[in-house]
Parts: C-alpha cells; structure tokens; sequence
C-alpha cells in the first residue's frame, strides 16, 4: 500500500505553547485521515478525524488541517500542556477500496514545563 | 463503557512455540482489526474481521492467523514465533467494517520472543 510519513520524529515545545505536527500521505485516493495519540505503555487513542471534502476539523484544542493539492494534513494542539507529551500518528484511509489503514512512524512530541 | 481489553497484558515465550492473543471490542462494536507495532514505527495492520468473516489480511506470513466469535471478541494465533515477532500486538474495534470511520484501540499485549 501508499506509505503515510511525518515530517518530524520529534518536537519539543515549552508549557503554553501552540504545537504544529507535520504529516504527508502519499495515495491521492485517500479520502479519510485520522490523528491517533500514544502514550508510554498504552494503546493509540483517537483524537481528530477529517474527511476529504473538508480542509478544516476542529476539536477541544486540536485542529486538523487537509491539503488535499499537496497530499499534506497538519495537527495543531493549542495552549500545549505537559500531558500531550506523547506520540502522534497519522492515519490514511481510502474507504472505496480496502479497509487497511496505514499509519507513519509517529513524532514524539515533549512539552517542557 | 469499557474499552476494547486485550490479553494477556504481557507473555514471554521462545523461539518455535505459538501463542494466542485474545481481545474484547467495545460493546456494539462487530468488526476487529489486529495491529503489529514494532519499537519505534507506527502500527502495521494484520488482519480485519467482521461479523466472523476475514475483510483484510495485511502482508504477514500464514504463521498469523484470527478468528472472530459470534460475540465479536476476537483471537490472533501467531504459529512458530521467531525473535521478529517480538512487537506489540494491539487490537482495535469499530462499529462496522466502513473504512470511514475511527478504530478505537486497545492497550495491546506486549509479545517478547526468548
């Protein structure tokens, strides 16, 4: 299948900062994409999905940004806090073929207090 | 509600043996998917199931297999473990087998090839 990769394997941020974390996916037929969060020690956690007719989700907090013209979506987490340090993956779908999901290595996001 | 339950938690076993992972969805939930997530990558997916029938297979060896139960709780067998196999295997669920909706994932079990 397509590969989905992260710009960035690590980013590092202070308390109270505003966090942008890079993802490009590389099949233009995917029309569905998630951002999971992973903690130490536990299992991804959904946080925002978007769809391919929209450019803009926004969540508590987080925002997902789709460009759809350059196979590129972002996710900014607002007012950064110690308790989003994590890993973040993104997700590519296309749900008119098969349903497998392919997710990038992950940026490690640190937030320093 | 409770989340999807995976186990065991961890296991420990050597080269050779096999091993069966078991996982709960949540409830109303009738598809389950299994994931491989070696140290350091994202998840690789192995294997969809819905409503008992297989609706994907990712790119493993027939070493894996799964089932899902009329309960939609689901195994996944791994048959002559070799040293690679050791990852986390995590198991996710959603309400039905579209492709446009989230999976919510379990906390995995941890899988160590002596």
């Amino acid at each position: 299948g397509e590969s989905v990769g992260l710009h960035l394997p690590t980013l590092s941020v202070q308390e109270g900062d505003n966090s942008i974390i890079n993802c490009a996916y590389s099949n233009s037929a995917s029309d569905y994409f998630i951002w999971y969060k992973q903690e130490s020690g536990k299992g991804p956690q959904f946080i925002i999905d978007i769809r391919s007719n929209m450019d803009k989700r926004q969540g508590q907090r987080v925002t997902v940004l789709l460009n759809k013209t350059v196979k590129h979506l972002s996710l900014q987490i607002a007012a950064t806090q110690p308790g989003d340090s994590a890993v973040y993956f993104c997700a590519d779908l296309d749900s008119g073929g098969s349903y497998i999901p392919t997710f990038g290595r992950g940026t490690s996001l640190i937030v320093h207090p | 509600d409770a989340g999807v339950t995976q186990s065991p938690t961890h296991l420990i076993k050597t080269r050779g043996q096999h091993v069966t992972l078991r996982c709960s969805p949540i409830s109303g939930h009738k598809s389950v998917s299994w994931y491989q997530q070696v140290l350091g990558q994202g998840p690789q997916f192995i294997f969809q199931y819905y409503e008992k029938e297989e609706r994907g297979r990712g790119n493993f060896p027939d070493r894996f297999s799964a089932r899902q139960f009329p309960n939609y709780s689901s195994e996944l067998n791994v048959n002559a473990l070799l040293l690679g196999d050791s990852a986390l295997y995590l198991c996710a669920s959603s309400r039905t087998d579209y492709s446009n909706q989230p999976q919510h994932f379990g906390d995995g079990t941890r899988l160590s090839i002596l």
